[in-house]
């Protein structure tokens, strides 16, 4: 069975460095996301990503969040200058089409900002 | 502003009994619900969808939506110990690009 596939599953850095987590979704979906799961918290909207391009984003996703489709297959976050509060759970998921919730969610990968 | 409302638990039920899980949400435009479940530590996995009023079933699993009292419910039958995990309600309101809003979920143990 097809599955979206996250790497790496965790990653220690310490404040103020960069990070960039990356996702394979599955291959016939066209609709990309990120998730955040703060520790003991709700699974929190970061980003939708359709046709090469943001479609929207949350609160959350200020400017030190950019997403990136660069190869066609590869689906990345990248976090620019981490803070302890970026320590969280994140998780890609894609679909198939539009007007649905049936998400599929990769394994997620842990970040720790020390 | 979006919201989902459940119990957080923990809700602890006798092996082979009925969970019954509840959900409120405030947008009345949502036009959709799902229930995942998350495992400690794992990814959330879709249980059930429902977009319309009423029951649905798949297996041991029942969705139940009441959109005019803005209220969705999981009845999981003959509850197993491998049901115990974290339930997250989720609904969608803005077609596939706003994503979901979740609930925290409510913890549910299946006692033995």
């Amino acid at each position: 069975e097809p599955e979206v596939t996250q790497t790496p599953s965790h990653q220690v850095t310490q404040m103020g460095q960069e990070v960039i987590l990356r996702c394979v979704p599955i291959s016939n979906h066209l609709y990309f996301y990120w998730y955040r799961q703060i520790l003991g918290q709700k699974v929190e909207f970061l980003v939708s990503f359709y046709n090469n391009e943001i479609s929207e984003k949350s609160e959350i996703f200020d400017d030190q969040f950019s997403v990136e489709r660069p190869d066609g297959s590869n689906f990345t976050l990248k976090i620019r200058s981490t803070k302890l509060e970026d320590s969280a759970m994140y998780f890609c998921a894609s679909i198939p089409g539009i007007n649905t919730g049936e998400l599929f969610f990769g394994e997620g990968s842990r970040l720790t900002v020390l | 502003q979006k919201e989902v409302e459940q119990n957080s638990g923990p809700l602890s039920v006798p092996e082979g009994a009925i969970a019954s899980l509840n959900c409120t949400y405030s947008d009345r435009v949502s036009q959709s619900f799902f229930w995942y479940r998350q495992y400690s530590g794992k990814s959330p996995e879709l249980i059930m969808s429902i977009y319309s009023n009423g029951d649905k079933e798949d297996g041991r699993f029942t969705a139940q939506l009441n959109k005019a009292s803005q209220y969705v419910s999981l009845l999981i039958r003959d509850s197993q110990p491998s049901d115990s995990a974290t339930y997250l309600c989720a609904m969608e309101s803005g077609g596939g690009a706003d994503g979901l809003t979740f609930g925290k979920g409510t913890h549910l143990i299946i006692q033995p």
